[in-house]
């Protein structure tokens, strides 16, 4: 089984702050690793696709890199709007979830 | 526009017998492009995920789960189900499904909004 490690968490934050997120396996995945973010009471919401495909709508103060092992979430300027808690995802092996970083004030 | 939506029991019995159908529209889950998946989140905790159909049939399982669980295809009702049998409190969750990319990296992106279950007596 894939491990999928994701730190920090939570992560304190203000507005206007870089942020980044990371998330390590236990084995190489390539690039099939996702990025979700999750609002209270909300479905999880697709960001970024084999690792670092940004999907169409989010906006670009997110982006995301690494393949391999190591894979980061940046948020380059935090807007109250982005308040929320992220999850990777690796989907090379069986899928298996990060344990999700809560982005807090 | 893809649409799925869970559907079944919000209250199991311990010992029972979980099940939640999942309906899609806007895409048929007969096409070969995609796999259809469950995903679990308990009350203030993680995403699990626990397993995948796809349309040739074939599955994979959560290896923690494998042993309850029974995922199956239903085309002629656009259709996927979950079973999970021998529930307990630990399995009170809100369930999701929802669509994979069989190619692509197999990410996940459409899913449900989600159908909250408890296991309770």
């Amino acid at each position: 089984d894939i491990q999928v490690t994701q730190s920090p968490s939570p992560l304190s934050a203000s507005v206007g702050d870089r942020v980044t997120i990371t998330c390590r396996t236990s084995q190489s995945i390539s690039n099939f690793l996702a990025w979700y973010q999750q609002k209270p009471g909300k479905v999880p919401k697709l960001l970024v696709s084999a690792a670092f495909t940004l999907q169409s709508g989010v906006p670009s103060r997110f982006s995301a890199s690494g393949t391999g092992t190591e894979f980061t979430l940046t948020i380059s300027s935090l807007q109250p709007e982005d308040f929320a808690t992220y999850y990777c995802l690796q989907t090379h092996s069986l899928l298996t979830f990060g344990g999700g970083t809560k982005v807090e004030i | 526009q893809v649409q799925l939506q869970e559907s079944g029991p919000g209250l199991v019995r311990p010992s029972q017998t979980l099940s939640l159908a999942c309906t899609v529209s806007g895409a048929s889950i007969s096409r070969g492009d995609y796999y259809w998946t469950w995903i679990r989140q308990p009350a203030g905790k993680g995403l699990e995920w626990i397993g995948r159909i796809y349309t040739s049939g074939s599955t994979n399982y959560n290896p923690s789960l494998k042993s309850r669980v029974t995922i199956s295809l239903d085309t002629s009702k656009n259709q996927f189900s979950l079973k999970l049998n021998s529930v307990t409190a630990a399995d009170t969750a809100i369930y999701y499904c929802a669509r994979g990319h069989q190619y692509s990296y197999g990410y996940v992106d459409y899913w449900g909004q989600g159908t909250l279950v408890h296991v309770s007596s």
